[in-house]
């Protein structure tokens, strides 16, 4: 069964500690995503990855940063956590876009990593 | 920008009931429309999509049509059963502005009672 793993599904941290999410996929997916979600706001998105060592950033990705040295591997990164990320941190996978097929822009996440800042 | 607007939860109905969840989009380009849902402690799974205007979408009893004149794309279900409890999400990527990244709404969260 094909699927998007996050390694710790919980996080209890301290303000000013470095936190990293780790995210690994096995289906040879060339886009990686990290997503965030609060109650009330949905999902946003953080950053994105849509090959290996590449990066755009998303809608908030002020105290974030992240690193892809592998295909299947992509690492969220809090360089300083404050209590204003405590949240639901999602990450997911997708074929390429543009691909005409009908997995195009399809998501594969995994089952999130509820990470508490005190 | 792209945005997703959904309508508020929880919304609370019995089982056999009939659902709709409504959703409404703003896009820049020619967007393409999804509905994924989320189980309790599970991630986003999709349920279902459309990728141009009339096309209707459908999974598991659930439709939604893609209605370019209103910016809709309204989920629906006949009769819904206790196992469909979760949080549904409507997304949209457009297809010709480049973004590479889904934009989601906020969720609305269904309750099914027995």
């Amino acid at each position: 069964d094909v699927k998007v793993t996050q390694s710790s599904r919980y996080l209890v941290k301290r303000t000013g500690e470095k936190v990293f999410l780790e995210c690994v996929q096995d289906m040879d997916h060339e886009n990686m995503f990290w997503y965030r979600q609060d109650p009330g706001l949905g999902l946003r998105l953080i950053y994105f990855s849509y090959d290996v060592k590449m990066k755009e950033k998303g809608d908030i990705p002020e105290g974030y940063s992240v690193s892809r040295e592998k295909k299947e591997r992509f690492s969220l990164i809090l360089e300083s956590a404050s209590t204003n990320q405590t949240s639901m941190y999602l990450c997911a996978s997708s074929p390429r876009v543009g691909q005409v097929s009908s997995g195009a822009n399809v998501l594969t996440f995994g089952a999130g990593s509820r990470l508490t800042v005190l | 920008g792209d945005s997703v607007t959904q309508m508020e939860g929880p919304v609370t109905l019995s089982e056999e009931a009939f659902l709709t969840i409504n959703c409404t989009y703003t896009a820049t380009g020619y967007p393409s429309l999804f509905w994924y849902v989320q189980y309790p402690g599970e991630g986003l799974q999709l349920l279902l999509k459309a990728t141009k205007a009339d096309d209707k979408g459908s999974n598991k009893g659930f439709e939604a049509t893609y209605r370019k004149e209103t910016t809709s794309f309204h989920l629906e279900k006949g009769s819904v059963q206790v196992s469909d409890s979760a949080v549904y999400f409507c997304a949209l990527i457009p297809m010709d502005t480049g973004r590479r990244a889904l934009t989601f709404g906020s969720g609305t969260r269904l309750q099914v009672q027995p």
